[in-house]
């Protein structure tokens, strides 16, 4: 079977670090996505890793360790405007399905 | 390029009433997916279409079926609504059914009272 955790909620200051960390037990793992999703509206992807290592997308970068069954979303800078639910998935093996998880709600303070 | 569109956006129908979501994909999409989003959890995964054929299934009943279309476009339905169907449904489109990225739909809101 498949399970996604991820922590409910989290809490940052505008132009602050956050780290959204996501563990997974899979039988089977081809790559995982990241995706933010704003109240009412469609998740957009923001990230996709299959190996192990640091992918870097401006202020946004997802970390994997397969052997860990462990990744992780580090937004730098934060903005008003990163407050949002995000998203880890995974694709099992042979598959081309989503398995979520329950989503992080970001909170940014001024 | 027009990005995956879904109608109606809100839809309120009562327990035991037939329900038809309907999307549009991606131009040059082929496969379209379809996932349920309760409120405040993540989306959970009904079924794949890839070229008319349904290509893989979520643990959801038989109630749920889905169709799509020479277009590629795809429909949702649900048959003999219940009060734990009310959700957000969402369609994702995809190049291929070996491409790992989906693009989604802005969704349809269903409310079953």
């Amino acid at each position: 079977g498949q399970n996604i955790d991820q922590p409910t909620e989290m809490t940052a200051t505008e132009g602050a670090i956050v780290q959204i960390n996501c563990t997974y037990q899979t039988s089977g793992f081809n790559g995982l996505f990241w995706y933010q999703q704003h109240a009412g509206e469609a998740p957009t992807f923001l990230s996709y890793n299959v190996l192990d290592g640091l992918e870097e997308k401006g202020r946004f970068s997802s970390f994997l360790s397969r052997s860990k069954g462990y990744s992780y979303l580090l937004l730098k800078e934060l903005q008003m405007k990163d407050s949002a639910s995000y998203l880890c998935a995974v694709t099992p093996s042979g598959t081309y399905k989503y398995i979520f998880g329950t989503g992080t709600r970001l909170k940014v303070l001024a | 390029e027009t990005g995956v569109t879904q109608s109606p956006t809100h839809l309120i129908k009562t327990r035991g009433q037939q329900v038809t979501l309907r999307c549009s994909s991606q131009s040059g999409h082929n496969t379209v997916s379809w996932y349920q989003q309760a409120l405040g959890q993540g989306p959970q995964f009904i079924f794949q279409y890839y070229r008319e054929e349904e290509n893989g299934r979520g643990n959801f009943p038989p109630r749920f079926s889905g169709l799509q279309f020479p277009n590629y476009s795809s429909e949702l339905n649900v048959n003999a609504l219940e009060l734990d169907d009310s959700a957000l449904y969402l369609c994702a489109s995809s190049p291929t059914d070996s491409s790992y990225e989906q693009y989604f739909g802005p969704g349809t809101r269903l409310t079953v009272t």
